[in-house]
């Protein structure tokens, strides 16, 4: 069963707290990336990564992190340096670059 | 920044009605693509059209593209409640990332 998931579903953050985001594909596809989504709006790009060992900044990086050791793996973590972290975070992953993105199911980041 | 803008922001029509969304963009681009998302899901892709393409076709699915305009429309034809979700335009521009719209909302009443 081949596709993209997202772990956990649910998840909330206390005040000082990180949190990682893990996001999982086994499409064997090299691109990868982060979006953060707030209610009612599209999609700001945080984190991408084109291959392994290599990501870049998206538009809104700030507070965030992310490493990518394997190809299959791309975790997300949201630092105490984001003030503002509540939002829907949708992973996705294409063949190439500019290509059809595939999405996880994203998950859903509260501040107790 | 947002490449792409939809319009309307939010659509409601009835049943059977045809929906037609708009999505314009800034810069020169490769491909413009169309995604659904259903809430509180994640993204699906629905259609990709090329830059040298003017119209494509997907099923109850009809996307148009004006390159010297820098818009596209996709309209859904004979709607259903099931088609109820936002959609969102990507444009890939010329190399770069693929950057998304702020999403139109439709509502599909039985």
């Amino acid at each position: 069963d081949g596709g993209i998931t997202q772990s956990p579903k649910y998840l909330f953050r206390k005040e000082g707290q990180n949190v990682t985001l893990s996001c999982e594909q086994n499409l064997n596809h090299d691109a990868m990336y982060w979006y953060r989504q707030d209610p009612g709006q599209g999609l700001r790009l945080i984190y991408y990564s084109q291959i392994v060992n290599d990501f870049q900044k998206g538009d809104i990086a700030e507070g965030y992190s992310v490493s990518r050791e394997k190809k299959e793996s791309f975790p997300l973590t949201v630092t105490s340096a984001q003030k503002n972290p509540t939002a829907f975070y949708l992973c996705a992953s294409s063949t190439d670059w500019g290509g059809t993105q595939y999405f996880g199911p994203g998950t859903r980041l509260l501040v107790l | 920044s947002q490449q792409g803008e939809e319009d309307p922001q939010a659509l409601s029509i009835q049943e059977g009605e045809n929906a037609t969304m708009n999505c314009s963009y800034k810069t020169s681009i490769n491909n413009l693509q169309w995604y659904r998302q259903n809430s509180g899901r994640g993204l699906v892709h629905l259609i990709l059209i090329r830059s040298n393409e003017r119209e494509k076709h997907s099923g109850r699915l009809r996307v148009t593209l004006d390159t010297s305009k820098k818009s596209s429309s996709l309209l859904i034809t004979a709607s259903r409640a099931a088609d109820t979700a936002s959609y969102f335009c990507a444009s890939d521009n010329a190399g770069n990332m693929l950057t998304f719209g702020g999403g139109t909302r439709l509502m599909v009443k039985p």
